[in-house]
């Protein structure tokens, strides 16, 4: 089975903080994927990956970064947390871009007070 | 722009029953489809996927349907059980190219014993 895991499932963080959240995946996926999911607005694509050093924006990338120095590692990056940024984040991987199914991680709730 | 949508945010099902979730989509260049079940503090878990070249895929108590004439997707659950209480929701790919699924913001699902 594939797995996807976030090191952090609960975090609280100070506004102004920078915050770092974890994904690693152990099926030697090409496509990594950084989510956040709010109610009612469903799940929000933040960045993906598709490779090694490689990037590119998602749907709403304003506030984040992200770092993917090795293949199954995909970290997220909250340069200053701030309050709307409290939300559940899912990190996700694919095989490849033929569209092939994405599997999810548990999520991490962060809270930014 | 793509959107999918969902006809009922809630379902309501006696233990037993069979449960039928609706998931319509607009873009007609969209060529997978997913649903997933998201339990409460859960990430989204897959349950089937479906091509667009396929009408209908069974799994194990689920059959997902595909119309693509009107566009329109179900989400079919067989003698449904309390552990299928869960918000369900279908994501497509549009075909663009690097595998940005677009997200339903779910159904949510009560089975009753």
């Amino acid at each position: 089975d594939v797995k996807v895991t976030q090191s952090s499932r609960y975090l609280v963080k100070r506004t102004g903080e920078k915050v770092f959240l974890e994904c690693v995946q152990d099926m030697d996926h090409e496509n990594m994927f950084w989510y956040r999911q709010d109610p009612g607005l469903g799940l929000r694509l933040i960045y993906f990956s598709y490779d090694v050093k490689m990037k590119e924006k998602g749907d709403i990338p304003e506030g984040y970064s992200v770092s993917r120095e090795k293949k199954e590692r995909f970290s997220l990056i909250l340069e200053s947390a701030s309050t709307n940024q409290t939300s559940m984040y899912l990190c996700a991987s694919s095989l490849d871009i033929s569209g092939n199914t994405i599997y999810f991680g548990e999520g991490s709730w962060l809270t930014v007070v | 722009g793509e959107s999918v949508g969902l006809h009922l945010p809630t379902l309501s099902v006696q233990e037993g029953d069979n449960s039928i979730i609706n998931c319509a989509y607009s873009n007609s260049a969209s060529d997978y489809f997913i649903w997933y079940k998201q339990e409460s503090g859960k990430g989204p878990q897959f349950i089937i996927d479906i091509r667009s070249n396929m009408d209908k895929r069974q799994g194990q108590r689920v059959t997902v349907l595909l119309n693509k004439t009107v566009k329109h997707l179900s989400l079919q659950i067989a003698a449904t059980q309390p552990g299928d209480s869960a918000v369900y929701f279908c994501a497509e790919n549009p075909n663009t190219g690097f595998q940005k699924l677009v997200f339903g913001t779910g159904t949510r699902l009560l089975v009753s014993p």
